[in-house]
C-alpha cells in the first residue's frame, strides 16, 4: 500500500512568484493535514480537511496560502505570491476516520529566493 | 492550550551508550502523546506512542517512553544506540478524545558517533 506522497519533494521559486504543492493521501484516508516546519524552528499544524471540508484551518499563516481538497482525494496548497519567510518544508499527513496514527509523508522542500 | 518542550536541541552520543531524550508538555486536559522520527531524507515516521493504559510503551528497535503524569514527560530512551538511530525526534501531543492535531516540539538531533 502507498503511504501518503508528495509532490514536488524540492522547489526553488523567487519572491513573488507562484508554488502549488500536491499531496496524495493513503487510500482510503478521510483525514488529511497540512504541516510545515519552517528553519529551526518547530513543526507547526496548517490545516486539517475531513473529506473535502476544511475542519480546521488555523494555522494557515496568511491568506496568501491556499489549500483545496476537491472530491476529497488528493490536495494542493498553494503559495501566492511567496515570499522568503515562507521557505521550509511543507509535511502532509493523513489518518482514516477511526484511527488514531497520522502517517506523514516525506515533505515538500521549498526555497524562496 | 498544547504545548511541548524538548529539553535538548542536540545530543551527541557513543555508539552502544545509552541515551534520553526529555521531552515535556502542558495541556489543561487529557492529551496523547507521540515520538515521531525522521531519518536523513525521510519523512517523518511515528516511533512510539501513549494513549492509554501502561504508563510504559515501545518501539520495534529498542526504543522506550514512559509517560509520567505528575511531571509532564514523555522522555524517550534507548539503552544501547547505533549508528543507523542518528536521525532527529519529535515529541508530540494531541488532546484525548480527537487525535486531530498534533502540536511537536523542536525536536533533538541525535548524532550516534563510533
Amino acid at each position: 500500500e502507498a503511504g501518503v506522497t508528495q509532490f514536488p519533494s524540492h522547489s526553488v521559486i523567487e519572491k513573488g512568484q507562484t508554488v502549488t504543492l500536491r499531496c496524495d493521501p493513503i487510500s482510503g484516508h478521510d483525514n488529511l493535514y497540512w504541516y510545515r516546519r519552517v528553519m529551526g524552528k518547530e513543526i507547526k499544524f496548517l490545516l486539517h480537511f475531513v473529506k473535502e471540508s476544511k475542519q480546521d484551518e488555523s494555522g494557515m499563516p496568511n491568506n496568501r496560502f491556499l489549500a483545496e481538497r476537491t472530491g476529497g482525494t488528493y490536495s494542493t496548497l498553494k503559495v501566492q505570491p511567496a515570499e522568503l519567510e515562507d521557505s521550509g518544508v511543507y509535511f502532509c499527513a493523513s489518518k482514516q476516520a477511526a484511527g488514531n496514527t497520522i502517517y506523514f509523508g516525506e515533505g515538500s522542500w521549498l526555497t524562496v529566493v | 492550550a498544547q504545548s511541548v518542550t524538548q529539553l535538548d536541541s542536540q545530543v551527541p552520543v557513543f555508539e552502544e551508550a545509552p541515551v534520553e531524550l526529555r521531552c515535556n508538555y502542558s495541556s489543561s486536559v487529557s492529551v496523547y502523546l507521540f515520538w515521531y522520527v525522521q531519518y536523513p531524507n525521510q519523512g517523518l515516521q511515528l516511533l512510539l506512542k501513549y494513549l492509554s493504559g501502561s504508563t510504559l510503551v515501545k518501539s520495534i528497535n529498542g526504543f522506550e517512553a514512559e509517560f509520567n503524569k505528575s511531571q509532564t514527560s514523555f522522555h524517550l530512551r534507548k539503552p544501547s544506540v547505533h549508528i543507523s538511530d542518528t536521525a532527529e525526534y519529535f515529541c508530540a501531543v494531541s488532546t484525548s478524545g480527537g487525535y486531530n492535531k498534533l502540536i511537536f516540539g523542536a525536536g533533538t538531533r541525535l548524532a550516534v558517533h563510533p
